[in-house]
């Protein structure tokens, strides 16, 4: 498969844990995007990677959420001290240059409990 | 900043038939792209086809179409022969062409009907 791939598919959490996902891109992608999209909305944009360096960041990406992108190659989203409000599916996307194709990983399904 | 509106929340269409999705945008930028998106219930995102503002031809993509009208800022999605498989979300989104981020709109539910 190589596509963008999402894990885990499912996380159940409980209130003030730390989690973290992890989104391999397309391999020859140099561009990583993480989305976050609640019930009924569409993706609101979290945070840009062009290769290891992360250009842009959303207001929606509070204090308690930080991504990384060490080696320009996967990328980690950490969530810090989950709330109720953070419970969303989390969307990785890749794309190559700025053609504007953007290819989406299955995502991964938060629950805060 | 930009916004996107899809002002259908729900649709259904016969199989065979046509449908028609609507989607209206905001920008007072003049070089930008414009995207339908399809969300199964599987829930990845499947991009379906692709606009380049500069470019004035609507694309199309096997059953797939856009009419793009730049000054109405009007970018709806036809959908011809429908097929069960095509039932899914459908978003509309805007990039600017130096940016960076996908604006999505809130999304059209697509049911095809046997």
């Amino acid at each position: 498969d190589t596509g963008v791939s999402q894990n885990p598919r499912h996380k159940i959490t409980k209130r003030g844990q730390n989690v973290t996902f992890r989104c391999d891109p397309i391999s020859e992608h140099n561009r990583l995007y993480w989305y976050r999209q609640t019930l009924g909305q569409g993706p609101e944009f979290l945070t840009y990677f062009q290769n290891e360096a992360q250009l842009e960041k959303s207001r929606l990406l509070s204090d308690r959420f930080s991504a990384e992108r060490p080696k320009g190659s996967f990328s980690t989203l950490e969530i810090q001290r989950t709330e109720q409000g953070d419970s969303a599916m989390y969307l990785c996307a890749s794309s190559l240059r700025e053609t504007g194709k953007a290819f989406f990983g299955q995502g991964t399904r938060l629950t805060v409990v | 900043a930009q916004t996107v509106t899809q002002s259908q929340p729900e649709m259904s269409v016969q199989e065979a038939e046509t449908v028609t999705l609507s989607c209206t945008y905001d920008t007072s930028e003049s070089n930008y792209y414009l995207f339908w998106y399809k969300q199964p219930p599987s829930r990845q995102m499947i991009l379906v086809i692709r606009q380049e503002a500069y470019k004035q031809q609507n694309a199309t993509e096997n059953r797939f179409s856009v009419n793009f009208q730049k000054a109405a800022k009007s970018f709806s999605l036809k959908i011809s022969d429908s097929q069960l498989g095509d039932t899914a979300m459908y978003f509309c989104a805007f990039k600017e062409t130096s940016g960076s981020r996908l604006t999505f709109g809130e999304g059209t539910q697509l049911t095809v009907n046997p």
